[in-house]
């Protein structure tokens, strides 16, 4: 059974540190990993896909990582913004259940000024 | 522009009532899904559905029931309400799974059950 984890469950940054948001899952047989940003009292905003044979993908100052050995995945945030307080959350899908995801309880980002 | 559409972002409903929370996708495609989000419990699916008219159970289907009668749209249906199906209602939508595939998210619906 996939469990998905993510540690720190909390983090609290002052504006312009680079930081990193860490991902685990049990079962490295994926089909890729998708991390998310929700807003409080928001929907999920996608912000990056990585295929299973992947090993990084960039947006902006974000960067994504993974490493399907392991069974991890890594968020970067080059120079983080107050903008950028949020909850991240990282899921890989399970396809024996059309596509459902699973989620890992995510990390509340909070940047200060 | 990709979207997920739901039809409220807030509703308020009384215990007893029958709700129904409605999510349209304009991206052809063929998954869509129900979830529920509460503190401490993170996102839980109810239903999901894989092509007109197909619905599967996920985690927590009791109490809720579902319609596809179109593609692009997916209903989550609370046969009878009750407080505690006071949460976060959470639409998304996928094409079939591929490496490329990739799921979206509507805004969400705050329910809350007096």
């Amino acid at each position: 059974k996939q469990e998905v984890t993510q540690i720190p469950a909390a983090l609290s940054v002052p504006e312009g540190e680079n930081l990193v948001l860490n991902c685990s899952f049990t079962d490295s047989a994926i089909y890729n990993l998708q991390w998310f940003r929700q807003d409080p009292g928001k929907g999920l905003t996608s912000l990056l896909l990585i295929q299973s044979s992947q090993r990084e993908q960039t947006s902006g100052r974000l960067n994504a990582s993974l490493d399907k050995s392991s069974g991890r995945s890594t968020l970067y945030i080059a120079a983080s913004q107050p903008g950028d307080s949020a909850t991240y959350l990282c899921a890989v899908p399970f396809y024996n259940q059309g596509g459902k995801l699973i989620f890992g309880q995510g990390t509340e980002l909070s940047v200060k000024p | 522009d990709v979207k997920v559409t739901q039809s409220s972002r807030y509703l308020v409903k009384r215990t007893g009532e029958k709700v129904f929370l409605e999510c349209v996708q304009d991206m052809d495609h063929e998954n869509m899904f129900w979830y529920r989000q509460d503190p401490g419990l993170g996102l839980r699916l109810i239903y999901f559905s894989y092509d007109v008219k197909m619905k599967e159970k996920g985690d927590i289907p009791e109490g809720y029931s579902v319609s596809r009668e179109k593609k692009e749209r997916f209903s989550l249906i609370l046969e009878s309400a009750s407080t505690n199906q006071t949460s976060m209602y959470l639409c998304a939508s996928s094409s079939i799974g591929t490496v490329n595939t990739e799921a979206f998210f509507g805004q969400g619906t705050r329910l809350t059950v007096v």
